[in-house]
Protein backbone atom coordinates (compact mmCIF):
# COMPACT_ATOMS: atom_id res chain seq x y z
CA UNK A 1 0.00 0.00 0.00
CA UNK A 2 0.88 3.74 -0.64
CA UNK A 3 2.58 5.17 2.52
CA UNK A 4 4.35 9.10 3.06
CA UNK A 5 7.27 9.88 4.90
CA UNK A 6 8.07 12.94 6.37
CA UNK A 7 11.16 12.99 8.39
CA UNK A 8 11.67 16.53 9.60
CA UNK A 9 8.91 16.32 12.84
CA UNK A 10 9.87 19.45 14.16
CA UNK A 11 11.97 22.07 12.43
CA UNK A 12 12.97 25.24 13.63
CA UNK A 13 13.88 28.66 12.28
CA UNK A 14 14.60 32.05 12.49
CA UNK A 15 12.57 34.46 10.34
CA UNK A 16 13.90 35.01 6.95
CA UNK A 17 15.62 31.74 6.85
CA UNK A 18 14.92 29.36 3.58
CA UNK A 19 12.90 26.41 4.28
CA UNK A 20 12.92 22.92 3.28
CA UNK A 21 10.51 20.29 4.44
CA UNK A 22 11.06 16.51 2.65
CA UNK A 23 8.25 14.36 1.52
CA UNK A 24 8.76 10.63 0.01
CA UNK A 25 6.22 8.11 -0.88
CA UNK A 26 6.60 4.96 -1.53
CA UNK A 27 5.98 3.76 -4.69
CA UNK A 28 5.14 5.04 -8.53
CA UNK A 29 2.96 5.29 -11.18
CA UNK A 30 0.72 7.97 -11.54
CA UNK A 31 0.52 10.15 -8.22
CA UNK A 32 -1.69 12.80 -6.89
CA UNK A 33 0.33 14.48 -4.13
CA UNK A 34 -0.43 17.61 -2.04
CA UNK A 35 1.19 19.53 0.43
CA UNK A 36 -1.51 20.97 3.10
CA UNK A 37 -1.10 23.21 6.37
CA UNK A 38 -2.41 23.47 9.81
CA UNK A 39 -2.32 26.56 11.67
CA UNK A 40 -2.57 26.73 15.18
CA UNK A 41 -6.27 25.90 16.19
CA UNK A 42 -7.76 26.09 12.42
CA UNK A 43 -8.13 23.60 10.48
CA UNK A 44 -6.13 22.15 7.23
CA UNK A 45 -5.80 24.51 4.17
CA UNK A 46 -4.57 23.13 0.78
CA UNK A 47 -0.90 24.43 0.54
CA UNK A 48 -0.44 22.95 -3.47
CA UNK A 49 -0.90 20.49 -5.52
CA UNK A 50 0.87 18.49 -7.87
CA UNK A 51 -1.76 16.58 -10.70
CA UNK A 52 0.65 16.49 -13.86
CA UNK A 53 2.94 18.63 -15.96
CA UNK A 54 5.45 21.14 -14.60
CA UNK A 55 7.05 19.49 -12.23
CA UNK A 56 8.08 22.16 -9.67
CA UNK A 57 4.48 23.82 -8.06
CA UNK A 58 3.56 27.11 -7.31
CA UNK A 59 1.23 27.55 -4.03
CA UNK A 60 0.30 29.84 -2.14
CA UNK A 61 1.77 32.51 0.72
CA UNK A 62 4.92 31.75 -1.74
CA UNK A 63 5.51 28.08 -0.62
CA UNK A 64 6.69 25.73 -3.87
CA UNK A 65 6.94 22.02 -4.06
CA UNK A 66 9.07 20.03 -7.02
CA UNK A 67 7.70 16.85 -7.68
CA UNK A 68 10.68 14.37 -8.92
CA UNK A 69 9.77 10.98 -9.70
CA UNK A 70 13.28 9.26 -9.49
CA UNK A 71 13.47 9.82 -6.17
CA UNK A 72 10.02 9.68 -5.28
CA UNK A 73 9.55 13.21 -3.33
CA UNK A 74 7.98 16.00 -3.30
CA UNK A 75 9.89 18.68 -1.18
CA UNK A 76 8.06 21.60 0.07
CA UNK A 77 10.71 25.22 -0.07
CA UNK A 78 9.89 28.74 0.86
CA UNK A 79 12.87 30.94 0.23
CA UNK A 80 11.98 33.23 2.86
CA UNK A 81 9.82 32.41 6.06
CA UNK A 82 7.63 34.23 8.39
CA UNK A 83 6.85 33.84 11.81
CA UNK A 84 3.29 33.42 10.40
CA UNK A 85 4.26 30.61 8.70
CA UNK A 86 4.11 28.54 12.14
CA UNK A 87 2.01 25.91 11.42
CA UNK A 88 2.03 21.58 11.28
CA UNK A 89 2.68 20.60 7.76
CA UNK A 90 1.38 17.72 5.77
CA UNK A 91 2.03 15.83 2.85
CA UNK A 92 -0.07 13.42 1.51
CA UNK A 93 -0.66 11.33 -1.85
CA UNK A 94 -4.12 10.45 -3.39
CA UNK A 95 -4.29 6.64 -3.22
CA UNK A 96 -4.57 5.02 -6.71
CA UNK A 97 -7.45 2.72 -6.12
CA UNK A 98 -10.99 3.78 -7.07
CA UNK A 99 -11.58 5.72 -3.59
CA UNK A 100 -8.95 8.23 -3.94
CA UNK A 101 -8.67 8.81 -0.19
CA UNK A 102 -5.51 10.46 0.98
CA UNK A 103 -2.97 8.78 2.56
CA UNK A 104 -0.93 11.32 4.74
CA UNK A 105 2.23 11.73 6.78
CA UNK A 106 3.06 12.12 10.01
CA UNK A 107 3.49 16.16 9.87
CA UNK A 108 6.36 18.75 10.47
CA UNK A 109 5.79 20.75 12.85
CA UNK A 110 7.52 24.31 12.01
CA UNK A 111 7.99 26.90 14.21
CA UNK A 112 9.33 30.28 13.14
CA UNK A 113 11.29 32.25 15.42
CA UNK A 114 11.00 36.26 15.16
CA UNK B 1 -18.85 30.08 -1.09
CA UNK B 2 -19.17 28.56 2.86
CA UNK B 3 -16.54 25.92 3.47
CA UNK B 4 -16.79 22.24 5.00
CA UNK B 5 -18.84 22.99 8.16
CA UNK B 6 -18.40 20.47 10.81
CA UNK B 7 -20.05 20.65 14.44
CA UNK B 8 -19.83 20.36 16.93
CA UNK B 9 -16.01 22.08 17.19
CA UNK B 10 -15.45 20.28 20.58
CA UNK B 11 -17.44 17.10 21.71
CA UNK B 12 -16.88 15.43 25.31
CA UNK B 13 -18.27 12.05 26.29
CA UNK B 14 -18.26 9.97 29.24
CA UNK B 15 -16.93 6.40 28.38
CA UNK B 16 -20.30 4.17 26.87
CA UNK B 17 -21.69 7.23 25.71
CA UNK B 18 -22.57 7.69 21.83
CA UNK B 19 -21.30 10.94 20.17
CA UNK B 20 -22.49 11.88 16.99
CA UNK B 21 -20.36 14.28 14.40
CA UNK B 22 -22.02 16.35 11.65
CA UNK B 23 -20.37 17.36 8.22
CA UNK B 24 -22.03 19.86 6.11
CA UNK B 25 -19.68 19.55 2.84
CA UNK B 26 -18.92 22.84 0.84
CA UNK B 27 -21.79 24.05 -1.82
CA UNK B 28 -21.81 21.37 -5.00
CA UNK B 29 -19.82 18.75 -3.48
CA UNK B 30 -21.38 15.45 -3.31
CA UNK B 31 -18.07 13.09 -2.45
CA UNK B 32 -17.21 13.32 1.50
CA UNK B 33 -14.21 11.67 3.12
CA UNK B 34 -13.66 11.38 7.10
CA UNK B 35 -10.28 11.39 8.84
CA UNK B 36 -9.26 10.93 12.40
CA UNK B 37 -6.13 12.25 13.73
CA UNK B 38 -4.80 10.73 16.58
CA UNK B 39 -2.87 13.02 18.66
CA UNK B 40 1.23 12.75 17.57
CA UNK B 41 -0.09 11.17 14.07
CA UNK B 42 -0.97 12.33 11.00
CA UNK B 43 -4.85 12.17 9.41
CA UNK B 44 -5.96 8.44 8.55
CA UNK B 45 -8.93 7.90 6.39
CA UNK B 46 -12.05 6.65 7.64
CA UNK B 47 -14.43 6.47 5.25
CA UNK B 48 -15.73 7.46 1.78
CA UNK B 49 -19.42 8.39 1.23
CA UNK B 50 -21.63 9.90 -1.62
CA UNK B 51 -24.80 10.76 -1.52
CA UNK B 52 -26.79 7.70 -0.10
CA UNK B 53 -24.23 5.36 -0.46
CA UNK B 54 -20.44 3.92 1.39
CA UNK B 55 -18.13 3.66 -0.96
CA UNK B 56 -15.08 2.77 0.87
CA UNK B 57 -15.16 2.14 4.59
CA UNK B 58 -11.77 0.24 4.68
CA UNK B 59 -10.94 2.81 7.38
CA UNK B 60 -13.42 2.38 9.82
CA UNK B 61 -12.82 0.16 12.95
CA UNK B 62 -14.93 -2.56 12.60
CA UNK B 63 -17.57 -1.86 15.72
CA UNK B 64 -19.01 0.84 17.05
CA UNK B 65 -18.17 2.98 14.00
CA UNK B 66 -20.77 3.93 10.92
CA UNK B 67 -21.07 7.12 9.26
CA UNK B 68 -24.11 8.11 6.18
CA UNK B 69 -24.78 10.35 3.98
CA UNK B 70 -28.31 10.75 3.86
CA UNK B 71 -30.14 12.39 0.48
CA UNK B 72 -30.97 15.72 2.15
CA UNK B 73 -28.74 17.09 5.22
CA UNK B 74 -25.03 16.44 6.42
CA UNK B 75 -22.83 13.51 6.65
CA UNK B 76 -22.77 11.88 9.98
CA UNK B 77 -19.71 9.92 12.08
CA UNK B 78 -21.51 8.13 14.44
CA UNK B 79 -19.43 6.65 17.64
CA UNK B 80 -21.37 4.07 19.93
CA UNK B 81 -20.03 3.34 23.19
CA UNK B 82 -16.96 5.79 22.77
CA UNK B 83 -14.09 4.62 24.66
CA UNK B 84 -10.60 6.41 26.15
CA UNK B 85 -8.95 5.65 22.64
CA UNK B 86 -11.41 7.44 20.55
CA UNK B 87 -10.01 11.10 21.93
CA UNK B 88 -8.93 12.45 18.71
CA UNK B 89 -9.70 15.16 15.94
CA UNK B 90 -12.11 14.06 13.22
CA UNK B 91 -12.34 15.38 9.71
CA UNK B 92 -14.39 16.09 7.12
CA UNK B 93 -13.21 16.54 3.60
CA UNK B 94 -15.56 17.47 0.40
CA UNK B 95 -14.70 17.49 -3.08
CA UNK B 96 -16.89 17.25 -6.26
CA UNK B 97 -16.30 14.57 -7.97
CA UNK B 98 -13.50 11.70 -7.42
CA UNK B 99 -10.55 12.16 -9.72
CA UNK B 100 -8.61 14.62 -11.51
CA UNK B 101 -7.73 18.33 -10.33
CA UNK B 102 -11.71 18.04 -9.48
CA UNK B 103 -11.07 15.49 -6.65
CA UNK B 104 -9.11 18.07 -4.48
CA UNK B 105 -10.26 17.74 -0.85
CA UNK B 106 -10.76 20.53 0.94
CA UNK B 107 -11.47 20.22 4.75
CA UNK B 108 -13.18 21.58 7.48
CA UNK B 109 -12.30 22.61 11.05
CA UNK B 110 -12.75 19.44 12.57
CA UNK B 111 -14.35 18.10 15.16
CA UNK B 112 -12.28 17.15 18.87
CA UNK B 113 -13.60 14.27 20.65
CA UNK B 114 -12.71 14.12 24.72
CA UNK B 115 -13.73 10.82 25.80
CA UNK B 116 -13.72 11.50 30.08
Amino acid sequence: AQSVSQHNHHVILSEAASLELGCNYSYGGTVNLFWYVQYPGQHLQLLLKYFSGDPLVKGIKGFEAEFIKSKFSFNLRKPSVQWSDTAEYFCAVKDGGATNKLIFGTGTLLAVQP
Amino acid sequence: NAGVMQNPRHLVRRRGQEARLRCSPMKGHSHVYWYRQLPEEGLKFMVYLQKENIIDESGMPKERFSAEFPKEGPSILRIQQVVRGDSAAYFCASSPLETGIGGTQYFGPGTRLTVL
